[in-house]
C-alpha cells in the first residue's frame, strides 16, 4: 500500500476562488509529479520537482503553480479557477531510477 | 523522444476470455516498462513491471514481456473476471542519461468484463 495522500478527493468550486490541492507523501521520495487526467483517461503531465526547491513544468501548459518546500509536500494552487480548470489531479512521486512511481487517489474538482 | 501506442478500447470481454492489450513504445537508451490499473474513482496502482529486456512481470494473473527487438510490452491475462474492470495504463520510464527520467503514459484502454 502506497503512502500518499492527496485532499481533497472532491472538490466543488465557484469561478474565480483560489484553491490548493494537497499531495503528501511519507516515502522519501525526491521526485513528485501531478498530473490533469481528461475525460478521455489520458493523462497530462502539469508539474514535476526533483526535489526541495526544484519544480518544473510539464508537456501540458497549466495556470497552476506548485511549490516543494519541504520533500514530503508538493501541493498545487490555482490562483483563480475557472470552468476550464474541471478534470481529475493525480499526484505521484517515486525513486531515482527504474523504480514505479505510487499515485495518490487523486482529486476531482469541479469549477461552476 | 519518447512516447507509448496503446491499443484502443473499449474492450469488452466475457468473463473467462483471453485478454491482449497491445503497447508499443518509442525511446531513447533502456527505458523501465510498467503496466498500471485505475479502478473507478481512484487513482493508479502498479500492475506490473519489467526493467531490462526479456524480463516477464506478473501479478494477480497478468502477464507482460519486455520486448526490445519488436518494441513492445503487451499485456496479457488467460481468464478476465469481472473485477477486472477497469482502465490499463501502458507506461515507460525513460533512463537516467536521457530524458530525465521522466514518465511516459498510454492514453488508456477501458475494459469491461461481463458474466
Amino acid at each position: 500500500e502506497a503512502d500518499i495522500y492527496q485532499t481533497p478527493r472532491y472538490l466543488v468550486i465557484g469561478t474565480g476562488k483560489k484553491i490548493t490541492l494537497e499531495c503528501s507523501q511519507t516515502m522519501g521520495h525526491d521526485k513528485m509529479y501531478w498530473y490533469q487526467q481528461d475525460p478521455g483517461m489520458e493523462l497530462h503531465l502539469i508539474h514535476y520537482s526533483y526535489g526541495v526547491n526544484s519544480t518544473e513544468k510539464g508537456d501540458l501548459s497549466s495556470e497552476s503553480t506548485v511549490s516543494r518546500i519541504r520533500t514530503e509536500h508538493f501541493p498545487l494552487t490555482l490562483e483563480s479557477a475557472r470552468p476550464s480548470h474541471t478534470s481529475q489531479y493525480l499526484c505521484a512521486s517515486g525513486f531515482d531510477r527504474d523504480t514505479e512511481a505510487f499515485f495518490g487517489q487523486g482529486t476531482r474538482l469541479t469549477v461552476v | 523522444g519518447n512516447s507509448v501506442t496503446q491499443m484502443e478500447g473499449p474492450v469488452t470481454l466475457s468473463e473467462e476470455a483471453f485478454l491482449t492489450i497491445n503497447c508499443t513504445y518509442t525511446a531513447t537508451g533502456y527505458p523501465s516498462l510498467f503496466w498500471y490499473v485505475q479502478y473507478p474513482g481512484e487513482g493508479l496502482q502498479l500492475l506490473l513491471k519489467a526493467t531490462k529486456a526479456d524480463d516477464k512481470g506478473s501479478n494477480k494473473g497478468f502477464e507482460a514481456t519486455y520486448r526490445k527487438e519488436t518494441t513492445s510490452f503487451h499485456l496479457e491475462k488467460g481468464s478476465v473476471q469481472v473485477s477486472d474492470s477497469a482502465v490499463y495504463f501502458c507506461a515507460l520510464r525513460g533512463s537516467p542519461r536521457h530524458t530525465g527520467n521522466q514518465f511516459y503514459f498510454g492514453t488508456g484502454t477501458s475494459l469491461t468484463v461481463i458474466p
